[in-house]
């Protein structure tokens, strides 16, 4: 099975400033993806960006960019000029084929950030 | 635009209860799933359908846990003789097409508590 491993339980960064969040995941595939999304305390989970394996470009979304290393299975995730309500739980997410034939995501524990202002 | 809804969003029940939640997903998306997600924990997947057909369960879903979508629509996610271990959050997303690769969009969930 596909794991997905976010080593920072929790992070901080001040307003403004650029803060990069980690994320790895184990696989012997060759066609998946993955995504970050974001899920503020009691509100639903909302996708922030996507990338698919096959793109070697790394995929931007206004301040928020990825850093998608294929061959190191790495997926970090960059917030600049962060923002006040940029503070929210962070989940990294693998979307890949099960044996079972679906594709299904896997999702990281999270990593919580903080935004001082 | 309609996002994904869920109801209730909260529910309180006693140990060996049977309860229900319902998933309205965004109109016309084929696939719809259902997650478990603890405290501490990113969604586990349980279940997806594809229009009425239900394709896929996940090990985690026990013979107490039932899922349909009649009609090829709403969902509903039914719980018998709930378990303190089946507190969590209850998350519904749906997504278009059918191939599985689309983006999933998720609602807000249903938080469950046993005592």
């Amino acid at each position: 099975a596909q794991t997905v491993t976010q080593s920072q339980p929790e992070m901080s960064v001040q307003e403004a400033e650029t803060v990069t969040l980690s994320c790895t995941y184990d696989t012997s595939e060759s066609d998946y993806y993955l995504f970050w999304y974001k899920q503020p305390p009691s509100r639903q989970m909302i996708l922030v960006i996507r990338q698919e394996a096959y793109k070697q470009q790394n995929a931007t979304e206004n301040r928020f960019s990825v850093n998608f290393q294929k061959a190191a299975k790495s997926f970090s995730l960059k917030i600049s000029d962060s923002q006040l309500g940029d503070a929210a739980m962070y989940f990294c997410a693998y979307l890949g084929l099960t044996s079972g034939g679906s594709y299904i995501p896997t999702f990281g524990r999270g990593t919580s950030l903080i935004v001082h202002p | 635009d309609t996002g994904v809804s869920q109801d209730p969003r909260h529910k309180i029940t006693k140990r060996g209860q049977n309860v229900t939640f319902r998933c309205d997903p965004i109109s016309e998306h084929n696939r719809l799933y259902w997650y478990r997600q603890t405290l501490g924990q990113g969604p586990e997947f349980l279940t997806y359908f594809q229009n009425e057909a239900q394709l896929e369960k996940s090990r985690l879903l026990s013979d107490r846990f039932s899922a349909e979508r009649p009609k090829g629509s709403f969902s509903t996610l039914e719980i018998q003789r709930t378990e303190q271990g089946d507190s969590a959050m209850y998350l519904c997303a749906s997504s278009p097409g059918t191939s599985g690769r689309e983006t999933q969009y998720f609602g807000p969930g249903t938080r469950l508590l046993v005592l």
